[in-house]
């Protein structure tokens, strides 16, 4: 049972490129969420989707996209990174209505 | 707009001694308020829920709608509960879920 999956778990760009952070999911879960884990600032939600074909803002959304692709996977793309984006990246998923979030391992980006 | 107010970005205890992780509060529904840990290495993870009303290694974790708080507790530390805890709150159902900035417990031997 893999639960929550992200790749690439590691990345290293440079200022102004591009990448697409994937995330899966193999639980049947309805929502699902992005966030940024930074010293001091806590975790921070980027977006996140409440039902397939829906995404919504969070408090951190500036310089990112998402795409809720299927039911299955949530994806977060940084069209032109910048130094300010090096961070953690947590996928997560709902585990049912009380709210419960069940955690992918993280995706560490440095832009240089 | 929910909002979650960890005070304490440390906390250095010696093993054997309470613990108290303090957790605060803004919400003007009906929040559904959780704790999550980190241990090193490892992914976030539930540690226990206000609606359960359970205890977690020894962890328990009151929710006070006077004082809008949701503190962590543990009788009596021990050195694997060193870790990063997070209070989170929920809108409910589906909705987004709000994070504190962390505590780092340290439990010294």
């Amino acid at each position: 049972n893999a639960g929550v999956t992200q790749t690439p778990k590691f990345q290293v760009l440079k200022t102004g490129q591009s990448m697409t952070l994937q995330c899966a999911q193999d639980m049947n879960h309805n929502s699902m969420y992005w966030y940024r884990q930074d010293p001091g600032m806590g975790l921070r939600l980027i977006y996140y989707s409440a039902s397939e074909g829906t995404t919504d803002k969070g408090e951190v959304p500036n310089g990112y996209n998402v795409s809720r692709l299927n039911k299955r996977e949530f994806s977060l793309r940084l069209e032109s990174a910048a130094p300010s984006q090096t961070s953690v990246y947590f996928c997560a998923s709902v585990v049912g209505p009380t709210g419960e979030l069940f955690f992918g391992e993280g995706s560490r980006l440095t832009v240089l | 707009a929910q909002r979650v107010t960890q005070p304490e970005k440390l906390l250095s205890v010696f093993k054997g001694a309470p613990v108290e992780l303090k957790c605060n509060y803004s919400y003007s529904g009906s929040p559904e308020l959780f704790w999550y840990v980190q241990y090193s290495r490892q992914r976030l993870q539930l540690l226990l829920r206000h609606i359960s009303r359970e205890s977690i290694k020894g962890f328990t974790a009151d929710l006070n709608k006077g004082e809008t708080s949701f503190h962590l507790k543990k009788p009596f530390a021990q050195e694997e509960d060193s870790a990063m805890y997070y209070c989170a709150l929920s809108s409910g159902g589906y909705q987004k879920v709000t994070f504190g900035i962390g505590t780092k417990l340290q439990v010294i031997p």
